[in-house]
């Protein structure tokens, strides 16, 4: 099955800073997602980005599916930011997940 | 628009029970997932739901089943609960065809 692979695996970083969050995956893909794990549990839906580059506030994403990778940026990063970061692929092209390793990022106040 | 909501948030079983964990899914969404997360670790996929019926699984054994209901809720099934089956069960709601996924909060299970 498809491998997905994120780095770094650990990430702690001062309040205001900025941060970038990779992801492998090991054949081609028509959909990857970036979700934030809050301390409770929740996945919350980051991007669903296959391609190109999506903003939304001080995140924003790139994938070039062609290289098979994707990338997440957070820029002046908040306490509230802390959490694990997982990006997810389809599994064999059809609707279900398969789940990076995760980046777990902790921002000091 | 409502979320996915997952009951109960926390449980505890004794090894060898079965328990039933709930899903209700978002509303205009026709598929459900289910994902079992270790501690320290990222989702697995178990199952999938369409149409009332299962449509994928993950590498999970039998004794892990699945029911969709006509309003596209779900349950999770789990018969003769080992020590290992400790993890946060996750709920994940999508339209066909739409990739879009909305997860629950989970439930936690805790196999004493």
């Amino acid at each position: 099955g498809i491998q997905v692979e994120q780095s770094p695996p650990d990430l702690i970083l001062q309040e205001g800073a900025n941060s970038t969050l990779r992801c492998n995956f090991s054949d081609s893909v028509n959909n990857l997602q970036w979700f934030h794990q809050n301390p409770w549990g929740q996945l919350i839906n980051l991007f669903y980005i296959p391609s190109g580059t999506k903003q939304n506030g001080r995140l924003s994403a790139t994938t070039v599916a062609t290289e098979r990778y994707s990338l997440l940026y957070i820029s002046s990063s908040q306490t509230t930011d802390s959490g694990v970061y997982f990006c997810a692929v389809p599994r064999f092209g059809n609707e279900k997940l398969t789940f990076g390793t995760g980046t777990r990022l902790t921002i000091i106040p | 628009e409502t979320g996915v909501t997952q009951s109960p948030t926390h449980l505890i079983k004794t090894r060898g029970q079965q328990v039933t964990l709930r899903c209700s899914s978002q509303s205009g969404h026709n598929t459900v997932s289910w994902y079992q997360q270790a501690l320290g670790q990222g989702p697995q996929f178990i199952f999938q739901y369409y149409r009332e019926e299962e449509n994928g699984r993950g590498n999970f054994p039998p004794r892990f089943s699945g029911l969709q209901f006509p309003n596209y809720s779900s349950e999770l099934n789990v018969n003769a609960l080992e020590l290992d089956d400790s993890a946060l069960y996750l709920c994940a709601s999508s339209f066909t065809g739409n990739y879009g996924y909305t997860f629950g909060s989970g439930t936690r299970l805790t196999v004493v």
